[in-house]
Order: structure tokens, then sequence, then C-alpha cells
């Protein structure tokens, strides 16, 4: 199984712009979850989906974040405006419900960098 | 809310020697989670406990999970260089929800 994929791996935008982000889980999960992992804040959980429905999106800091999962096999990220504040590694992780485990399987990351 | 602790934040050891890493949380659980995360990479799934007194090993290192306690450790038998790395606890809410909300990280250094 190729895991989790994430694309870009780097972003480097000027504030103001469109950041898309992008993730592809492992086919057969059906769980998706997005974080964001900076040194001041930690790991974040931001929004999970579950049969690409939001269960959860308490942990988007604002409107200028949005997410969708149009399918099973894709989800983006989005931010818009982006600012300086929203540098990060974003990461993307699965999951499916194989008996009680939940366990989630995390993509390599998208080092997002606002200036 | 859930909130969950980790010590020591950062914890440097020789090689070759035992050390244990804490994980409190504040509210009931069914599962706790072990990761381990490398300088720039991803997040590796180490250990995955779903019950009281559960207890899983893997080479030099153990978890163990205490419910009642709220409590898990990560232990670090005779330590080795590759072992050096961030490691998090992550708790689960509860039963069908799949959110879990992760420690602040420990980050161990193992020194020859």
């Amino acid at each position: 199984d190729a895991g989790v994929i994430q694309s870009p791996r780097h972003e480097v935008t000027e504030m103001g712009q469109e950041v898309t982000l992008r993730c592809k889980p492992i086919s057969g999960h059906n769980s998706l979850f997005w974080y964001r992992q900076t040194m001041m804040r930690g790991l974040e959980l931001l929004i999970y989906f579950n049969n690409n429905v939001p269960i959860d999106d308490s942990g988007m800091p604002e409107d200028r974040f949005s997410a969708k999962m149009p399918n099973a096999s894709f989800s983006t990220l989005k931010i818009q405006p982006s600012e300086p504040r929203d540098s990060a590694v974003y990461f993307c992780a699965s999951s499916s419900r194989t008996g009680s485990s939940y366990e989630q399987y995390f993509g390599p990351g998208t080092r997002l960098t606002v200036t | 809310e859930l909130k969950v602790e980790q010590n020591p934040l950062f914890l440097s050891m020789q090689e070759g020697k035992n050390y244990t890493i804490y994980c409190n949380y504040s509210t009931t659980s069914d599962r706790l989670y072990w990761y381990r995360q490398d300088p720039g990479k991803s997040l590796e799934s180490l250990f995955v406990l779903l019950s009281n007194g559960a207890v899983k090993q893997e080479g030099r290192l153990m978890a163990s999970l205490d419910t009642k306690a709220r409590l898990s450790t990560l232990h670090i038998t005779a330590a080795v260089h590759d072992l050096s790395a961030t490691y998090f606890c992550a708790v689960g809410t509860s039963f069908g929800n799949e959110k879990l909300t992760f420690g602040t990280g420990t980050r161990l250094t193992i020194i020859p």
C-alpha cells in the first residue's frame, strides 16, 4: 500500500494568496483527518471526515480555512487568504474502523511557509 | 475538555540506560496511542492500547496503560542512538468518536 499521499510537500507563498493542500487517504480507509503542527501549539486536529462527511470541524481556526472531501480518495484543505501565522506543517491522516482500534496513519506532511 | 500531559518534555539519556516517559490524561478514555516522530518527518504509529492493564512491547520499547489512573507509560530499555526522536501519546475521547488529542511530545536524545 502506498500509504497516505500528500501534495505538495513544500509550499511557499505570499500573504494574501490562496493555498490548497491535497490528500489521498489509504485505500479502504473511511476516515480522514487534517492536523496542523507548530512549535508553539503542537499537533492540533483541524477537521475530520467519516465517509466523506465532515464530523468535527471545531479545530478549524477561522473562516479562512475550509476543507472538502468530494470522494473517498481525495480531500483538500484550503486557506484563503493566507497569513504568515498559518506557516506550519499540515498533516493528513486516515483510519478505518478495524475492531475498535481506529489507528491513524499519517502522511508525510506539507510544510507551508507564508511570507 | 480532554487534556493530555506528557513528561518530561525533554530527555537526554546515555546509551544503555533505562528510562520512562509518562502520559497523563484528564478524562475517561478507552484508547491510547504512542507515536514516534523523527526530525522533519511524519508520525509513525508505535503502539495501540485499548484496555486497562494492556502492555505491548516492540524491541527496546514497552508501553502500558492504566485506565483507572489515567496514565500510560513508555519504557525504554538499554537505549540506543536509533531511538532518538520525539514521542507522542494520543488519547481517544469515546467509543464511536475517532478524534484524538495529542500530548505535547517528549524529545528524546540518546547520547553515546
